[in-house]
Parts: structure tokens; sequence; C-alpha cells
């Protein structure tokens, strides 16, 4: 089966710019995650999806940052505007179990991610 | 405060030795803890999960220990190999919903 896919690979931007990033499941995945990787440190997680509804977002910063799974598939992430501090890797990651079944409990699967660069 | 450490400190053994990672937890009541693979460039890879009942799994040259009492966890890879060269990421739930909190990572560097 076809992993989960994201873009773009890599960006470079400006502070106080916006960006977007774009992340596609594996078909069939119910549960949808945005984590962000500061050099050296391990993933910290955004955002959680199950379907198109939000089930944890309390380490977004909400003042710059959203993300939305209109469809309950694809999800988009973006940062408005950017900050230095902003400069990490933005992994996407799915697994199929839905949260009354624990879906922490289950492998993710992760994208390659997008590295962020913020000048 | 919740925390999970790992060495940040790469580990540096030679080829066909056991490589040893340790993950430490405080002011968790994890019922599962997972390990993963991060090679540079890419998302992390599933290795293993390991429920609080259980001690220890194996899957091949992987096994994984899980002690509640002293709230760690060990990851040993049995005759190592270059190719095992990687970061590796400990990963917990939280006291609440089902968010997954990872280490930080240790570095392992096996030389051939």
């Amino acid at each position: 089966e076809a992993g989960v896919a994201q873009s773009p690979r890599y960006k470079i931007i400006e502070k106080r710019q916006s960006v977007a990033f774009w992340c596609n499941p594996i078909s069939g995945h119910a549960t949808l995650y945005w984590y962000q990787q500061i050099l050296g440190q391990g993933p910290k997680l955004l955002i959680q999806f199950q379907n198109n509804g939000v089930v944890d977002d309390s380490q977004l910063p909400k003042d710059r940052f959203s993300a939305e799974r209109l469809k309950g598939v694809d999800s988009t992430l973006k940062i408005q505007p950017a900050k230095l501090e902003d400069s990490a890797v933005y992994l996407c990651a799915s697994n199929s179990r839905g949260t009354s079944g624990g879906a922490g409990y289950n492998e993710q699967f992760f994208g390659p991610g997008t590295r962020l660069t913020v000048l | 405060s919740q925390k999970i450490e790992q060495n940040s400190e790469a580990l540096n053994i030679q080829e066909g030795k056991t490589a040893t990672l340790t993950c430490n937890y405080t002011n968790y009541s994890p019922a599962y803890l997972q390990w993963y693979r991060q090679d540079p460039g890419r998302g992390p890879v599933f290795l293993l999960l390991i429920r609080e009942n259980e001690k220890e799994k194996r899957k091949e040259r992987l096994k994984v220990t899980f002690d509640t009492t002293l709230k760690q966890s060990l990851f040993h890879i049995t005759a190592s190999q270059p190719a095992d060269s990687a970061t590796y990421l400990c990963a917990l739930r939280g006291n609440a919903g089902n968010m997954l909190t990872f280490g930080g990572g240790t570095r392992l560097m096996v030389k051939p």
C-alpha cells in the first residue's frame, strides 16, 4: 500500500510570511496527526484528527498555526505568520484505529516530512 | 512535570555487539510504550510496542523490556550491524487523551 504522502519536501521562507503543508494519509486511516520536530529533538504532537474532527490540539500555537481536514482524508497545516523558531521538520502520520480503540496505542505511519527553514 | 528521557549522546558500538538504549519517564502511567527508528531525512518507522503488563517483547534481533516500577524501558539490538545505525525514539501515551509523546531519541552508530 502507498505510504503517507507529504508536500512540499522543503520550504524556505522569510519570517512573517505564510506557508502551508499538505498531507495525504494512508487510504482508510481515520486518524491523522501533525508533528513538529525541531533538530535534535523528538516529534512533538501539534494536532490530532479523527476523520474530519479535531481530537487534540492542545499543543498547537493557535495564534499562528491552523490545520484542517475537511473531507476526512487530506489535511493541510498552515503557519501565518512564520517566526524563526518555527524552523523544523513537520511530520504527518496516520493510523487506522479510532479514538475509542485507543489510537495512541497503535503504530503510527509517518510521512517523510516537510523541512521548513524560516529566515 | 511529565518527562521522557533518552540519552542524548550518541551510542557508538562495534558491529556484532549488542546495543542497549534506555528510555526513562517520570509522571506517566503509560499503558503502552512504543519504539521507533528514524533515519536522516525520513519519518520515524514503528518497530515494537510493549504493554504495561508485558515484561519483554522480541522481534527478530530486537528486544524491548518495560519496567513500570523503575519507569524505564530498555531497547536491545543483538548482533548489531552498520545498517542498524539510526536514531531510536521511544514514545508513550500520556495520562490523558490518546496523545503519543516522544522522547528526544538516541543516535546509534554501529561501526564495522
